[in-house]
């Protein structure tokens, strides 16, 4: 059964470094996501992207944050300079065309220290 | 600001028991409305969705929506301990022809015993 990917699982970097969060989509879905849960908190909307532009963005989606579909498979999401509170699980999520439903892949844990 | 709540448990049930979660949901704008289930340290996996008023089944799970009370339900059918995770409810927009973002609520904690 097709599903999401994402590298790497676990991701440590210092302060104010920069980092890429990778994920593969399914192959025929169109619209992508991505979500963050900070440690025994809810599961927060970041971003959503389709047609390769951002559809829509939280709050939490500043300036540090970007993202892109470098090539046919590929899903980035870039945290310019992290802070601490950047600490989280980073889902990246996709759904097909004309479907509702969003398919979660297994998160990427990032730590910043 | 858009409100999902749900009742953080931990909800304790027997083996072979119905297992009962409920959700309330601020943005009447909501359209469809999502079961997620979590074991600590994975993801969100998707149970089940509805977005018409009454019961939706798929197996052993029964998604109750009723929009003009803004509440949203899950029942699980006999209970395992397999069932034993966190459920997650998340509202959608899903307006016209995008696809919304999900709100989710902080999940419920449901133990099956055996």
């Amino acid at each position: 059964e097709p599903e999401v990917t994402q590298t790497p699982s676990h991701q440590v970097t210092q302060m104010g470094q920069e980092v890429i969060l990778r994920c593969v989509p399914i192959s025929n879905h169109l619209y992508f996501y991505w979500y963050r849960q900070i440690l025994g908190q809810k599961v927060e909307f970041l971003v959503s992207f389709y047609n390769n532009e951002i559809s829509e963005k939280s709050e939490i989606f500043d300036d540090q944050f970007s993202v892109e579909r470098p090539d046919g498979s590929n899903f980035t999401l870039k945290i310019r300079s992290t802070k601490l509170e950047d600490s989280a699980m980073y889902f990246c999520a996709s759904s097909e065309q004309g479907r509702v439903e969003q398919y979660f892949g297994p998160g990427t844990r990032l730590t910043v220290t | 600001q858009k409100e999902v709540e749900q009742n953080s448990g931990p909800l304790s049930v027997p083996e072979g028991a119905i297992a009962s979660l409920n959700c309330t949901y601020s943005d009447r704008g909501s359209q469809s409305f999502f079961w997620y289930r979590q074991y600590s340290g994975k993801s969100p996996e998707l149970i089940m969705f509805i977005y018409s008023n009454g019961d939706k089944e798929d197996g052993r799970f029964t998604a109750q929506l009723n929009k003009a009370s803004q509440y949203v339900s899950l029942l699980i059918r006999d209970s395992q301990p397999s069932d034993s995770a966190t459920y997650l409810c998340a509202p959608s927009l899903n307006y016209g022809g995008s696809q919304g973002n999900l709100i989710f609520g902080k999940g419920t904690k449901l133990s099956v015993k055996p």
